[in-house]
């Protein structure tokens, strides 16, 4: 079965700071990994995502994630922060086979990032 | 209008009502998805459809009722709710298919607060 574990439920960065947000993940089919972002009262907006190919994965708002088999991790980072990303961020795997019926979202607990001025 | 919208964003019931929520997806796809998010929670799956086919149920309380009467639209109807089901109701929409795991893009959510 698939899972998501995310290192730390609160990271604090001043801005300007770079910004790192781990994600391990525990799959036995070749993962799809995910990446969304919530701001307060609203929904999840993907950031980005890893399907096949390249390791290294740029989303928007100048996030990039790189997926790392051997490791198992799939972490975020962004070089320098700045105040509009405050908020919470989730890591999540898609579980099942691909061609089969799932295919559904395992997410991690998310880890809420906050930018000091 | 684009994307996922749903409807009321914010709800205030007490235990003995009915309401209902609704999700609509413009997005041409063909599966959605209903999502509990609570406090100190990851969020949880509740209803899968594919196609306007239930594929998924995680054990949800029956007060809890899904529809998808098409591909585009989605409700939640709920009943005699208990406390502990307030949170923020997440919908979302993805072009599933045979190949699986398409991409989920999310409503903005309907905050509930049972009383």
């Amino acid at each position: 079965a698939q899972s998501v574990t995310q290192l730390g439920s609160h990271v604090s960065v001043s801005e300007g700071a770079l910004v790192l947000l781990r994600c391990n993940y525990s799959s036995s089919v070749p993962p799809y990994l995910f990446w969304y972002v919530q701001y307060p009262n609203q929904g999840l907006q993907l950031l980005l995502k890893y399907t096949t190919g390249a390791t290294l994965v740029k989303g928007i708002n100048g996030f990039e994630a790189e997926f790392k088999k051997s490791e198992t991790s799939f972490h975020l980072t962004k070089p320098s922060a700045h105040m509009s990303d405050a908020a919470e961020y989730f890591c999540a795997v898609s579980d099942g086979p691909s061609g089969g019926s799932q295919g559904n979202l395992i997410f991690g607990k998310g880890t809420k990032l906050s930018v000091k001025p | 209008e684009t994307g996922v919208t749903q409807t009321p964003r914010h709800l205030v019931m007490g235990m003995t009502n009915k309401k209902s929520l609704k999700c609509e997806q413009h997005l041409g796809h063909n599966a959605m998805y209903w999502y509990k998010q609570s406090a100190k929670k990851p969020l949880e799956l509740m209803f899968v459809y594919n196609f306007k086919e239930q594929t998924e149920n995680n054990s949800v309380p029956s007060r809890f009722s899904p529809e998808c009467p098409n591909s585009s639209h989605l409700f939640l109807h709920l009943h005699t709710l208990q406390p502990e089901d307030s949170a923020l109701y997440l919908c979302a929409s993805s072009p599933r298919s045979a190949g699986g795991r398409g991409t989920q893009y999310f409503g903005p959510g309907t905050r509930l607060t049972v009383l």
